[in-house]
């Protein structure tokens, strides 16, 4: 049972590019979440996700994308990398989306924005 | 708008002492009080919760939790510190009709031989 699956686990990128991460589950999970953590700040909700085909804004979005074309899968992407941008990202996914579910998180993508 | 303060961003104990990890909430409705764990270059990972009923919550590990509605707080301890709690330890807090599970800064715990 492999959980919660990011790609890649590490990148470096120059500002300007693009990236995708991808997220899988194999959980069968209907709601996924993309967090960024950076020191002293805790998690910060990017996007999240209420079932596939479907995506919303968390806290701090701009600047990323996201797709949710199969329930498994949920993608973040950055369509012009800045330097802000350098941080941990995890994906998480939750069986419900009421506030007693706990969380399933991946492994997490080391991103450098150079 | 609700909202976790974990004190201290790093503590230290050695080995076999007690460990104590503090965590304030604020929230306008009864809350589900969580606490995460994360190891070195790994994603975080359930230690308890507290949902409804009993307010000391039991977790992995040997930690547990208890729920003080009076002081609004959730504080994480173990008797007895092992190296392996070495970690960074979230506290998180979130509510019924809602997802958005919001985090603390996390308190990084070190454990001295």
């Amino acid at each position: 049972n492999a959980g919660v699956t990011q790609t890649p686990k590490f990148r470096v990128l120059k500002t300007g590019q693009s990236m995708t991460l991808l997220c899988a589950q194999d959980m069968n999970h209907e709601y996924m979440y993309w967090y960024r953590q950076d020191p002293g700040m805790g998690l910060r909700l990017i996007h999240y996700s209420v079932g596939e085909g479907t995506t919303a804004k968390g806290e701090v979005p701009d600047g990323y994308n996201v797709s949710r074309l199969k329930k498994q899968n949920f993608l973040l992407g950055l369509e012009s990398a800045a330097p802000s941008q350098t941080s941990v990202y995890f994906c998480a996914s939750s069986l419900r989306g009421q506030g007693d579910t706990e969380a399933f998180f991946g492994q997490g993508t080391r991103l450098t924005v150079v | 708008a609700q909202s976790v303060t974990q004190l201290g961003s790093h503590v230290s104990v050695s080995e076999g002492a007690l460990v104590l990890l503090r965590c304030n909430y604020s929230s306008s409705v009864p809350p589900y009080l969580f606490w995460y764990v994360q190891y070195p270059n790994q994603g975080l990972q359930l230690l308890l919760k507290y949902t409804t009923g009993a307010t000391l919550v039991k977790g992995i590990n040997g930690f547990e939790a208890e729920f003080k509605k009076s002081e609004t707080s959730f504080h994480l301890t173990k008797p007895s510190a092992h190296m392996s709690d070495a970690a960074e330890y979230f506290c998180a807090v979130s509510n019924t009709g809602g997802f958005k599970t919001i985090f603390g800064a996390g308190t990084r715990l070190f454990v001295k031989a």
